[in-house]
């Protein structure tokens, strides 16, 4: 068990281009969680899935955000057209699903940092 | 609605010192009530969850927080504090689907 892995770890871009982190979950948790995370700022829930089903959407999460979990295990989260405002962490965890809130844990990844210029 | 206040940005405190960290949550049903901490440039990790039972939490590397249901408190506490324990500490709440809703963040800044 390695963990929650996120890459890239840093991502410098330019306003207007396309990015895509990944996220890689411990492997038996079927949650998965996006945070997004601001300077100064606790992380702040943008979507999760359990298995490949992306159960719920933030309202922060504008039309130009994706996200993909295509076969339950690792997810991606796609920003089009980026604006300086993008610029934060971005926060994957995960969690087993089991009932109760006695398995609700949640994991995080060392986090992407992205920066828009 | 469920939120969480960190009533501190800042706590500087001398090394081996006791130190307090205070989050106040609302919230109109049950609560579960978490503490993270975060390193520069790291993901959180968890220092301990109040779930039910005892009010007095113990988490790692020392620290432990008492749940109190009346002040709707959950504050975190370390009787005396290294320099290592520099860093960020947030506390959240679980929301439903298992969201968990963080405060603003409080930075330890520990000093020798």
């Amino acid at each position: 068990d390695t963990g929650v892995s996120q890459n890239p770890r840093h991502k410098i871009t330019k306003r207007g281009q396309n990015v895509t982190f990944r996220c890689d979950p411990i492997s038996e948790h079927n949650r998965l969680y996006w945070y997004r995370q601001t300077l100064g700022q606790g992380p702040e829930f943008l979507t999760y899935f359990q298995n490949e089903a992306q159960l719920e959407k933030s309202r922060l999460l504008s039309d130009r955000f994706s996200a993909e979990r295509p076969k339950g295990s690792f997810s991606t989260l796609e920003i089009q057209r980026t604006e300086q405002g993008d610029s934060a962490m971005y926060l994957c965890a995960s969690s087993d699903s089991g009932t109760g809130p006695m398995n609700t844990e949640a994991f995080f990844g060392q986090g992407t940092r992205l920066t828009v210029v | 609605a469920q939120s969480v206040t960190q009533l501190d940005s800042q706590v500087p405190v001398f090394e081996e010192a006791p130190v307090e960290l205070r989050c106040n949550y609302s919230s109109s049903v049950s609560v579960y009530l978490f503490w993270y901490v975060q390193y520069p440039n790291q993901g959180l990790q968890l220092l301990l969850k109040y779930l039910s039972g005892s009010t007095l939490v113990k988490g790692i590397n020392g620290f432990e927080a008492e749940f109190n249901k009346s002040q709707t408190s959950f504050h975190l506490r370390k009787p005396s504090v290294h320099i290592s324990d520099t860093a960020e500490y947030f506390c959240a709440v679980l929301k439903y689907g298992n969201k968990l809703v963080f405060g603003a963040g409080t930075i330890l800044r520990v000093k020798s």
